[in-house]
């Protein structure tokens, strides 16, 4: 079975764009979370999606926006980049989104701006 | 504010040595405490989970010992090895379903 698939892998972006990241689930599973790992950092929590609601948001601006579709994949749009937004953007899929659920992650998407 | 701090930053161990790294949470509505190993350029994998009702738990090499009372705990690798070398995380559940990190162990482990 495949796992958690984020795309694109890379990403270079200048400052003031916007950028689309995408992560496909793994199959059956219902939720899927973006998290933010800056280099020498743990990943920080960005959203939660679960069935297609936004059950959970971390400490991020206004400018970081996400969704779930009906086939359980989910998109993570940034607009107005700055320097300090480039960072390893992880998906992570689980069963039900409960914080007891094992959560796998994606490879992620990174991205640098410029 | 950091609700996970973990220790040490960085960890140098000889091949068939223990690793041992250890964290320590602020928050009792926590109840389910993973740890991620992540090798570079991918995405963290789960190695082993606990919840706070068990003292203990192993999975071959790997142990993690908890200590509800003191809101600590630590990953203990046994007969460590090269392959081993990689970024450990230490996490905890959190109410939204997220996982809040710590800041990661930078494990070597010398042939």
């Amino acid at each position: 079975d495949a796992g958690v698939t984020q795309s694109p892998t890379h990403l270079i972006k200048t400052r003031g764009q916007h950028v689309t990241l995408r992560c496909s689930p793994i199959s059956g599973h219902k939720s899927v979370s973006w998290y933010q790992q800056v280099l020498g950092q743990g990943p920080q929590f960005i959203f939660q999606y679960y069935e297609k609601e936004e059950r959970g948001r971390g400490n991020f601006p206004d400018r970081f926006s996400a969704r779930q579709f009906p086939n359980y994949s989910s998109e993570l749009n940034v607009n107005a980049l700055l320097l300090g937004d480039s960072a390893l953007y992880l998906c992570a899929s689980s069963l039900w989104g409960r914080n007891t659920d094992t959560q796998y992650f994606g490879p992620g998407t990174r991205l640098t701006v410029l | 504010q950091q609700q996970v701090k973990q220790s040490p930053q960085s960890l140098i161990v000889q091949k068939g040595g223990i690793s041992i790294i250890n964290c320590a949470y602020e928050n009792t509505a926590f109840d389910y405490f993973p740890w991620y190993q992540q090798f570079p350029g991918k995405g963290p994998a789960l190695l082993i989970a606990i919840r706070p009702d068990v003292s203990e738990k192993k999975e071959g090499r790997f142990t993690i010992s908890f200590n509800k009372s003191a809101k600590q705990f630590s990953l203990h690798i046994m007969d460590s090895q090269p392959g081993d070398s990689a970024t450990y995380f230490c996490a905890a559940g959190g109410s939204q379903g997220n996982l809040i990190f710590g800041k990661g162990t930078k494990l070597s482990v010398k042939p």
